[in-house]
């Protein structure tokens, strides 16, 4: 299983709603990450972490708070999101000291009305 | 960490082979050079890592020169499935923390 899972595809949510994005992988990876990822843009680093503790935040704004419940899933709530939060948000894995490199999901295309 | 500059676009006809060249003039010791492609809506895909000298798998080469200020990505007779964005990342062999940035990346467009 060579899999980055995330869950919904696409989320349309108000400035008031609270949601959550779900990502899944069963690589054994030790790393896990969130990007985000504007149109025609690259991707943004928000989160990493390593071992299931948060290592890395990139200054990401309160209102993104993320989760990493076990070392399989990481979670991604989202409340009061603003409509310049729409974008596509990347989880990726990778395994931190074997051949580092990043295994994407497909994404989760967030529209914020 | 290191960063990348590479052209933001480039076009190519079908069977030609393409050479994508990133720079990195600060790159570290410890450093190691990753590419990734990118289609539309969809997550990156690794294609090709390397340090240095060259290294080659089933669909890319990647030049790395003795002084690794800079690396080539190699496409072999290109397709037009490889229309995509090519992006070129430096991050740390040993980190165990890994903030791997993107760069903005190469839009490649393969002509019929």
């Amino acid at each position: 299983d060579t899999e980055v899972t995330q869950t919904p595809k696409h989320l349309v949510m108000g400035m008031t709603n609270k949601k959550s994005l779900k990502c899944e992988q069963h690589m054994g990876h030790r790393a896990m990450y969130w990007y985000k990822q504007k149109a025609k843009k690259p991707p943004e680093l928000m989160f990493v972490y390593s071992y299931e503790k948060l290592s890395i935040n990139e200054s990401v704004p309160s209102r993104f708070s993320p989760e990493c419940p076990n070392s399989s899933l990481l979670n991604l709530h989202l409340h009061a999101l603003q409509p310049e939060d729409s974008a596509l948000y990347l989880c990726a894995s990778s395994h931190p000291t074997v051949d580092r490199e990043l295994f994407f999901g497909e994404g989760s295309r967030l529209t914020v009305l | 960490l290191a960063k990348t500059t590479q052209p933001i676009s480039m076009d190519s006809y079908e069977g030609q082979e393409v050479n994508i060249t990133c720079s990195h003039n600060n790159i570290a010791t410890n450093d190691y050079i990753t590419w990734y492609q990118q289609f539309p809506s969809q997550g990156p895909r690794f294609i090709i890592q390397g340090y240095k000298t060259k290294v080659t798998n089933e669909v890319a080469s990647l030049f790395i020169p003795a002084d690794r200020k800079s690396s080539t990505l190699s496409l072999p007779r290109v397709s037009l499935s490889d229309t995509a964005v090519y992006y070129c990342l430096v991050g740390d062999m040993w980190g165990g923390n890994e903030k791997l940035t993107f760069g903005t990346g190469t839009r490649l467009t393969i002509i019929p």
